[in-house]
């Protein structure tokens, strides 16, 4: 069966830091892969999204980035982090057009 | 892109009591989904549900794509079916299996003891 992990669960960094969140997948291959963010308020925010190795296409552009150096592996960085930052982030994959299934997310405060 | 509109907002409901959520759509759509989102933020998928009528115990969902909605039904509510309900929809690409889920902006479920 397929699952998906996300490290780290929580974090707390300063104002201008950089950030490194990581998204894997196991039991799939080639999967759509995806970042979102979930502010206070519920909304969910498409952030990044991939359908392969090194193809990554964004929705906002802001102070964030994506790769995907391995098939099954989505990094979510920043340079330096802005207080506007602070959510929750989500990673979920997709198979063709089957259902969507999410991380657990990891919940960062910046201060 | 797509419009998804849930209702309503808020629901504070008794244990033991039923409910039905409402989503609609703005387009036609490749598929559909229902999730909760528990306290913790996690995001657990309940149906996917492109068309017709499924049942999980207590909980069913029927999409009627034509007419570009769903319902989520819950029966004899618990404690435990508190959070955020969110309907997304799919769109892809024509020929493609590239598309994003288009979410709604949730209903937020609290079920008293």
């Amino acid at each position: 069966s397929q699952t998906i992990h996300q490290w780290p669960a929580t974090l707390v960094q300063p104002v201008g830091s950089p950030l490194s969140l990581e998204c894997t997948v196991e039991g799939t291959s080639n999967p759509n892969l995806y970042w979102y963010r979930q502010a206070a308020g519920r909304g969910l925010q498409l952030l990044f999204y991939s359908v392969g190795i090194g193809q990554i296409s964004s929705e906002v552009p802001q102070n964030l980035s994506a790769s995907r150096p391995q098939d099954r592996q989505f990094i979510l960085s920043s340079k330096k982090l802005l207080l506007s930052d602070s959510g929750f982030y989500l990673c979920a994959w997709r198979a063709g057009r089957g259902g969507q299934y999410f991380g657990p997310g990891t919940r960062l405060t910046v201060l | 892109g797509i419009q998804v509109e849930q209702s309503p907002p808020d629901l504070i409901l008794q244990e033991g009591a039923n409910s039905t959520l409402r989503c609609n759509f703005s387009d036609s759509v490749n598929n559909l989904q229902w999730f909760h989102q528990n306290p913790w933020g996690q995001l657990i998928n309940l149906f996917y549900i492109p068309s017709g009528t499924k049942q999980n115990g207590r909980l069913s969902a029927t999409t009627v794509a034509t007419e570009r909605y769903s319902l989520l039904y819950i029966s004899s509510s618990q404690t435990t079916d508190s959070g955020v309900y969110f309907c997304a929809v799919l769109k892809a690409d024509r020929g493609s299996t590239l598309g994003r889920l288009y979410f709604g902006r949730g209903t937020q479920l609290t079920v008293w003891p």
